[in-house]
């Protein structure tokens, strides 16, 4: 089966650039989606097909995906960015979805 | 505004069947991908399955023995059966919608809470 591999945690000062990694055997060719969730309310989409924003997204988060690795990038960090990350793909060999184990990024 | 809203016990007891229902408001349920994920308390997420409203289901291959999935376009409501549940069943539901022309999910229930115990 697909697998998907986050950092557990990434850490990050106020005004900075974090960049969460999600790992898997040539994601490039996938659409890959990011959610944000925060402590006791549902994900929320914040990226989707691999750099694409819903509305209502700020331009400080973005996505990038290339070989085995896709990457969330989110600029200028706030303290409001804390929480966890979640990335998916949709695997079409076995046709199911699949996460990520999710990053939690800390605002220092 | 499309809104999910799960419903169902929120507590079941070891060796029956879990049932849970989400209804779509604000929009139609027809011609999309009805998904049912679930979270563990302090884990990630895992996918279950999907229904498309024609009937047509996927499920995780880890779960598929005891899953079905089924769609009620007139109620605008589709659900969730998972049978011979044990603590580990223990997990906050959500369910999800597959936006058009992707894969990805953008609307999301706010999750029922389900615990597995005598």
């Amino acid at each position: 089966s697909y697998v998907l591999t986050q950092p557990p945690s990434v850490s990050v000062a106020p005004g900075q650039t974090a960049r969460i990694t999600c790992g898997g055997n040539n994601i490039g060719v996938k659409g890959v989606h990011w959610y944000q969730q925060k402590p006791g309310q549902a994900p929320v989409l914040v990226v989707y097909d691999d750099s694409d924003r819903p509305s209502g997204i700020p331009e400080r988060l973005s996505g990038s995906s290339s070989g085995n690795t896709a990457t969330l990038t989110i600029s200028r960090v706030e303290a409001g960015d804390e929480a966890d990350y979640y990335c998916h793909v949709s695997d079409t060999s076995s046709d199911h979805y699949v996460f990520g184990g999710g990053t939690k990024l800390t605002v220092l | 505004q499309v809104q999910l809203q799960e419903s169902g016990p929120g507590l079941v007891k070891p060796s029956e069947t879990l049932s849970l229902t989400c209804t779509v408001s604000g929009g139609s349920i027809n011609r999309y991908y009805w998904n049912w994920i679930r979270q563990p308390a302090g884990k990630g997420l895992e996918w279950i399955g999907r229904i498309f409203t024609s009937g047509n289901t996927n499920y995780n291959s880890s779960l598929k023995s005891r899953v079905t999935m089924s769609v009620d376009t007139f109620k605008n409501q589709f659900s969730l059966k998972l049978s011979s549940v044990t603590a580990a069943d223990t997990a906050v539901y959500f369910c999800a919608r597959v936006a058009r022309g992707s894969s990805s999910l953008d609307y999301w229930g706010q999750g029922a809470l389900v615990t597995v115990s005598s």
